[in-house]
């Protein structure tokens, strides 16, 4: 079965640099949401989105913004990355239909900052 | 605020042994769901189990859920090697559009 798909996998960066986090739902999935998970921490939510509109906000810095396209895939923008950025970035997708919220997620993108 | 805390923290075991998880949160909920954790890799969802059920079964996983007492346990069964990772409980917000996971415990089962 088709899993979430996220790009890229790994991903080196220097402090005040740019970075884009892509993510492609599951098929028919209507719902993505992104987390980001520090070392040995747990994930934290930061943005969700539905049928291409933002349907909430967490912990998200505000240097950080996303967005849901027509095609449903998503990306996470971070601009005027800082050390702390480092992290593991979750994507998940799930279908509104489930009425369960019953989220699947992807591999990650580990991010590092230099 | 922290929705989903898990004890213990850490849990080593002998391969064949059952490992049991807790995990308790704060405010009423829809569901509950369990993911485990490779190191540094994914989250894969192991079970949900919702607001009205209290016991569910997925192969050597039992998951049970007490709302009285805002918590539920994940049991593995004749555990192997396999099953080290770390574990999540994770239970939606209050708009039902994000989930909050727990501080999770890392399991370690040994041959």
């Amino acid at each position: 079965a088709a899993g979430v798909i996220q790009s890229p996998r790994h991903l080196i960066k220097e402090k005040r640099e740019t970075a884009t986090l892509k993510c492609y739902p599951i098929p028919r999935h209507d719902t993505v949401y992104w987390y980001q998970q520090g070392p040995g921490q747990d994930p934290q939510f930061l943005i969700s989105f539905y049928e291409k509109m933002q349907s909430d906000k967490g912990s998200i810095p505000d240097r950080f913004s996303a967005q849901q396209f027509s095609d449903y895939h998503s990306e996470l923008n971070m601009s005027s990355l800082e050390l702390g950025d480092s992290a593991l970035y979750f994507c998940a997708s799930s279908f509104s239909g489930s009425g369960y919220n019953e989220q699947f997620f992807g591999p990650g993108t580990r991010l590092t900052v230099l | 605020s922290q929705q989903g805390e898990e004890d213990p923290q850490a849990l080593s075991i002998q391969e064949g042994e059952n490992a049991t998880m807790n995990c308790s949160y704060k405010t009423s909920i829809n569901n509950l769901q369990w993911y485990r954790q490779n190191s540094g890799r994914g989250l894969v969802h192991l079970i949900l189990i919702r607001s009205n059920e209290r016991e569910k079964h997925s192969g050597r996983l039992r998951v049970t859920l007490d709302t009285s007492k805002k918590s539920s346990s994940l049991l593995i069964t004749a555990s192997r090697a396999a099953d080290t990772a770390s574990y999540f409980c994770a239970t939606g917000n209050q708009a039902g559009t994000a989930l909050i996971f727990g501080k999770g415990t890392t399991l370690s089962v040994s041959s």
